[in-house]
């Protein structure tokens, strides 16, 4: 199956610094992936959809220069938490659709997530 | 806009029943549902996939029923094991672009 990866896993940073965490298709191409954050016994909130080659797609709330997205290939993008604050610790997580799937990509794969703890 | 509901209260269950999950949604018409099993500390994992013009789905002890008129969708995961425990999230698709709209799961343990 359709494996995605994320690095770091875990991250502590200090207040007022950036992080960045990848999100990586290891076997097949995703045009689009999703970034997702998820705080204590919640749902995953969708934040931004990343797009290859061109700027992502922010959701109503998310602050996009906060959260910096770079989707420069077809099997990585990444997620910036720029100056970061201890309201910004959370579990972030990534996924990707695999448009081999069924030719529409409805299945998405996700990332094991990156858990973000800022001091 | 689109909310999506699942049983509010952690479900526990003795071993070797049958664990039913609840989804229900409004104010939107997906053109399908899928459902997904997360582990502490884990990213979601993809379970089964069910259209709109599909009543029901197996995959292997799991069961997944969507109903477009009540607006709801049963899964059911038949002989549980302890390590069927885990939280379970449904989600529909909001758009052609892939986006998922998740509800906020709901948490199964299976009792030996």
């Amino acid at each position: 199956g359709a494996v995605v990866s994320q690095h770091p896993s875990r991250v502590i940073c200090k207040s007022g610094t950036s992080v960045k965490i990848e999100c990586r298709s290891l076997d097949f191409q995703a045009t689009t992936m999703f970034w997702y954050r998820q705080f204590p016994k919640q749902s995953l909130m969708l934040m931004a959809t990343s797009n290859e080659g061109s700027k992502a797609t922010y959701e109503q709330g998310v602050e996009k220069d906060k959260f910096l997205i770079n989707h420069a290939s077809l099997t990585l993008s990444t997620l910036t938490v720029t100056s970061a604050h201890p309201e910004d610790s959370s579990f972030y997580i990534c996924s990707a659709r695999d448009l081999r799937v069924a030719g529409v990509g409805e299945t998405q794969y996700f990332g094991p997530g990156t858990r973000l703890l800022v001091l | 806009s689109q909310k999506i509901e699942q049983n509010s209260e952690a479900l526990n269950i003795q071993e070797g029943k049958t664990a039913t999950l609840t989804c229900n949604y409004t104010n939107y018409s997906p053109a399908y549902l899928q459902w997904y099993r997360q582990d502490p500390g884990r990213g979601p994992v993809f379970l089964l996939l069910i259209r709109e013009n599909e009543k029901e789905k197996r995959k292997e002890r799991l069961k997944v029923t969507f109903d477009t008129t009540l607006k709801q969708s049963l899964f059911h995961i038949t002989a549980s094991q302890p390590a069927d425990s885990a939280t379970y999230l449904c989600a529909l698709l909001y758009n052609q672009g892939g986006k998922l709209i998740f509800g906020q799961g709901t948490e199964l343990s299976v009792k030996p």
